[in-house]
């Protein structure tokens, strides 16, 4: 069964720390992984696409990685701000040439001053 | 630079009662989606469509209708609501399907 988990659920960290979030899949044939940000009440942005070849990506303080052989992404988050406090999703595509996707159910960051 | 808009940002339904979701985007995307949020799960896709004139159903699609008559426009209908459709609504456009998403803010419906 094609499946998308993210851990951890929630996670809470002071402003300055890093802190890694990770995304396991097992959707196949696999074509790329995404991370998403959804602050409280918006819609989700894209912060990053990682495609099969690509094992780090980085965007700012966000830096992305894939490992392709054992299904695992992680997002690494450094010197959190109190803006980063929101949830982060992880999607994969069905399959290759699809337009449907799975989404995880997201880890929920809360950054304190 | 508006992006995705989706009208209205909150509705309360009764049970039975129809009304449409809007969503428009300005940036000439092909493919438009609507996905629903629900505490506890992924964004789960219900509609979704690759041009104009062309429309197919996502995993949940029962209870809902959409059209596409313009390349701006993907309406949502709930024909007759009921509580299981209470959720967050979110409309996405992309270029392609297979390219990044750009998500509108949400509805957020409760149906009584």
């Amino acid at each position: 069964k094609n499946q998308v988990e993210q851990s951890p659920q929630s996670l809470i960290i002071l402003e300055g720390k890093n802190c890694t979030l990770q995304c396991n899949y097992t959707v196949s044939p696999f074509s790329n992984l995404r991370w998403y940000k959804q602050d409280t009440g918006r819609g989700p942005v894209s912060l990053t696409i990682m495609t099969f070849s690509e094992n780090t990506k980085s965007n700012g303080r966000y830096t992305a990685t894939l490992d392709a052989d054992t299904k695992q992404s992680s997002l690494h988050i450094t010197a959190s701000q109190l803006s980063d406090s929101a949830s982060y999703i992880c999607v994969v595509p069905k399959g290759a040439g699809t337009y449907k996707y799975i989404f995880g159910t997201g880890t929920r960051l809360k950054v304190l001053a | 630079n508006a992006g995705v808009t989706q009208t209205p940002k909150f509705q309360v339904l009764k049970t039975g009662q129809s009304m449409t979701l809007q969503c428009a985007q300005d940036m000439n995307h092909e493919y438009m989606s609507w996905y629903r949020q629900d505490p506890g799960m992924g964004l789960r896709l219900i509609h979704y469509s690759v041009g104009a004139g062309i429309t197919d159903q996502g995993e949940v699609p029962n209870g809902y209708n959409v059209s596409r008559s313009t390349t701006e426009d993907f309406p949502l209908r709930l024909l007759s609501a009921a509580p299981s459709q209470t959720s967050v609504y979110f409309c996405a456009s992309s270029i392609t399907g297979d390219r990044g998403y750009t998500f509108g803010s949400g509805t957020r419906l409760t149906v009584v």
